[in-house]
């Protein structure tokens, strides 16, 4: 079993649509949990973090996370085609001092205008 | 030159080249990591360097081999790799610890023919 399991896709959606993108773990010891973006030909860039469970809001974007069920959600509201990326979802337990992160496969998100 | 730079952003090999892989950072961070990420795959750790001394070797061949002269700078020399090896190898920085944000640079695109 993969310590970290998030559907590849691809999603495409209309503009304007709530994207809910996922990631369910294994591992009860993570605690920080992160989701980048990653554009084509570029490398990832951090969109939002969390530590322990809870949601956090950012404009548009709103993660969750749910360690009883060990379960993470992003959410993207009013989705925009510049939005089109591939969204990766990424853990720590925070016990390696080197900040080591577990990701995800990553899901590749479509906009379309 | 701002945030994580990475040198080729392509490079096209045959299996008994040799060639280096360069990176660099200008954030001022003191841990630095290579990545290996494959079409499908999750992205994979391949070393971390905490103030300039490797703390993590994921297993990796030894065809693969990590330099760190210094804070800023990240080297990963290449030897009779394999077609397989064929992948974007991207570079990311941290402040270290912890949890800290881990800043990518763009990648190279490697084919080995």
């Amino acid at each position: 079993q993969k310590e970290v399991e998030q559907d590849p896709g691809p999603l495409s959606v209309p503009e304007g649509a709530i994207v809910s993108l996922n990631c369910t773990y294994s591992n009860s010891a993570f605690q920080y949990f992160m989701w980048y973006r990653q554009y084509s030909r570029k490398g990832p860039e951090l969109l939002m973090y969390t530590y322990s469970s809870g949601n956090k809001e950012d404009g548009r974007f709103t993660a969750q996370v749910d360690k009883s069920s060990k379960y993470i959600s992003l959410f993207i509201r009013d989705s925009q085609p510049s939005d089109s990326a591939t969204y990766l979802c990424a853990m720590s337990t925070g016990s390696s001092n080197t900040g080591k992160l577990i990701f995800g496969q990553g899901t590749t998100l479509q906009v379309k205008p | 030159e701002t945030g994580v730079t990475q040198t080729p952003r392509h490079l096209v090999m045959g299996m008994t080249n040799k060639k280096s892989l360069k990176c660099e950072q200008h954030l001022g961070h003191n841990a630095m990591y290579w990545y290996k990420q494959s079409a499908k795959k999750p992205l994979e750790l391949m070393f971390v360097y905490s103030l300039e001394e490797r703390v993590e070797n994921n297993s990796v061949p030894s065809r693969f081999s990590p330099e760190c002269p210094n804070s800023s700078h990240l080297f990963l020399h290449l030897h009779t790799l394999q077609p397989e090896d064929s992948a974007l190898y991207l570079c990311a920085s941290s402040q270290g610890g912890i949890y800290n944000e881990q800043f990518f640079g763009p990648g190279t695109r490697l084919t080995v023919l």
